[in-house]
């Protein structure tokens, strides 16, 4: 049931663009995506609900295909502030009750 | 608004012990979700509680159980401790089961 997250590692130059995959055996209600940087809690980026919609925080922003049951998290001109573990995490509920499945993180490094 | 926060921050057990562990979610939020992270194994869930009841359980053995009090403050207990549950220990508060605040966790060693 756990999310696959692609790559599991990227090294980027400080500007380069880099995109995160997600996807799921399961249908999907929401996609989340958190970033955790060494040694802190993750912090919420953004949530997609079901509909193929697309957001946008600063330079990062991710899409959600719902009848592919995948999500990206796309990172434009990257900064060195960008670095850390990006998990992306399923919600598959079809009621009131929250069940979010994380993926095992990509890690993201960016160089000067 | 104050965060998350959890205690004790640092935990050293040794096998066989049980241990508890202690979430105070963001003022207003009723929902508290409990994970488990280790090196490579990213975010694994355990249980989510909300209003006193526990909503959903993840895939660990019956010595982990938690609870959650009427001010929504919610603990996590493992019994019978064993190596494999060094780990850091993350909640999670979240108001309408959407964006969710961590906690900076408990890091559990067992010895």
């Amino acid at each position: 049931q756990q999310p696959v997250q692609s790559p599991q590692a990227v090294i980027l130059r400080e500007g380069e663009d880099a995109v995160i995959n997600c996807s799921s055996s399961k249908a999907l209600y929401s996609v989340h995506w958190y970033r955790q940087k060494h040694g802190e809690a993750p912090v919420f980026l953004m949530i997609l609900l079901k509909g193929g919609e697309q957001k946008g925080h600063d330079k990062i922003s991710a899409s959600f295909n719902e009848k592919k049951q995948q999500s990206s998290l796309y990172l434009t001109a990257s900064q060195l502030s960008y670095s850390g573990t990006y998990f992306c995490g399923t919600d598959g509920r079809y009621s009131s009750a929250s069940k979010i499945i994380f993926g095992s993180g990509t890690r993201l490094s960016i160089r000067p | 608004k104050a965060g998350v926060t959890q205690t004790p921050r640092y935990l050293i057990k040794t096998r066989g012990q049980q241990v508890t562990l202690s979430c105070s979610p963001i003022s207003g939020h009723r929902s508290v979700s409990w994970y488990q992270q280790t090196p490579g194994q990213g975010l694994q869930f355990l249980f989510e509680y909300f209003s006193e009841t526990q909503r959903n359980k993840g895939n660990f053995p019956g010595r982990f159980s938690g609870r959650q009090f009427s001010n929504s403050r919610s603990e996590m207990n493992v019994s019978t401790l064993e190596l494999g549950d060094s780990a850091l220990y993350l909640c999670a508060s979240s108001l309408l089961d959407n964006e969710q605040f961590f906690g900076p966790g408990t890091r559990l060693t067992v010895l």
